[in-house]
């Protein structure tokens, strides 16, 4: 099973740019890369999901380098709703989920 | 937009007693999991279904969880007897097949359960 490394906690202010990386040096051939969202007393929210290069939707971007180690989930403009726990996942078709610690994000004012 | 029901919110019981939580997927999703929750961790997958069958259970502390899905539609997950380390939100997700990649879930608002 893949196993995800992304740092504990960060900070931000509204208004900036946010690059959230996670490293997965074992990732296999027909993994991808998934990020969820998670508010305090909340179920996570899946944010988006990526194979290779970039992915694009309407609240974040993923980054995928040729050798997809590792991954970038990038927050355009973050603003204080933005605060949440994200989690990085890998896993293939029909492989279950293995959840990390997460990273803790905080925009400030 | 459909959501994943789940009920109570909120339990507090004593330990050694027995406590049931209720999940509803959404319409159409034949994968359903549970999953537990400790404070500053990640989910931890106790049971995931396909339709009314167990496809993962290997978490799941069999002496005192039980978790059932007669009917492939809504689902109960059963602690008895309760002890203090079962504290901890218990989320329920589900999802259906996607066109690629891992299945995209989606989770309810969980239940939080404090054994006193």
């Amino acid at each position: 099973l893949a196993k995800t490394t992304q740092p504990i906690s960060m900070d931000s202010y509204e208004g900036q740019e946010v690059n959230i990386t996670c490293s997965h040096n074992n990732i296999a051939t027909n993994d991808y890369i998934t990020w969820y969202q998670q508010f305090p007393s909340q179920g996570p929210r899946f944010i988006i999901q990526g194979y290779k290069t970039k992915v694009t939707n309407e609240v974040a971007s993923l980054f995928i380098p040729a050798d997809r180690k590792s991954s970038t989930l990038s927050l355009p403009r973050v603003s204080l709703s933005d605060t949440a726990v994200y989690y990085c996942l890998v896993a293939g078709n029909n492989r279950k989920l293995i959840w990390g610690l997460g990273t803790s994000l905080a925009v400030n004012p | 937009e459909a959501e994943v029901a789940q009920s109570p919110r909120y339990k507090i019981t004593e330990k050694s007693q027995a406590v049931a939580f209720w999940c509803d997927p959404i319409s159409g999703h034949a994968t359903l999991y549970w999953y537990r929750q400790i404070l500053g961790q990640g989910p931890e997958l106790l049971v995931q279904f396909q339709d009314e069958s167990v496809v993962d259970d290997s978490q799941l502390p069999k002496d005192r969880f039980s978790a059932e899905r007669l009917k492939g539609v809504d689902s109960t997950l059963k602690i008895q007897p309760a002890e203090l380390g079962d504290s901890a939100m218990y989320l329920c997700a589900s999802s259906s097949p996607p066109t690629s990649g891992p299945y995209e879930q989606y989770f309810g608002p969980g239940t939080r359960l404090t054994v006193t």
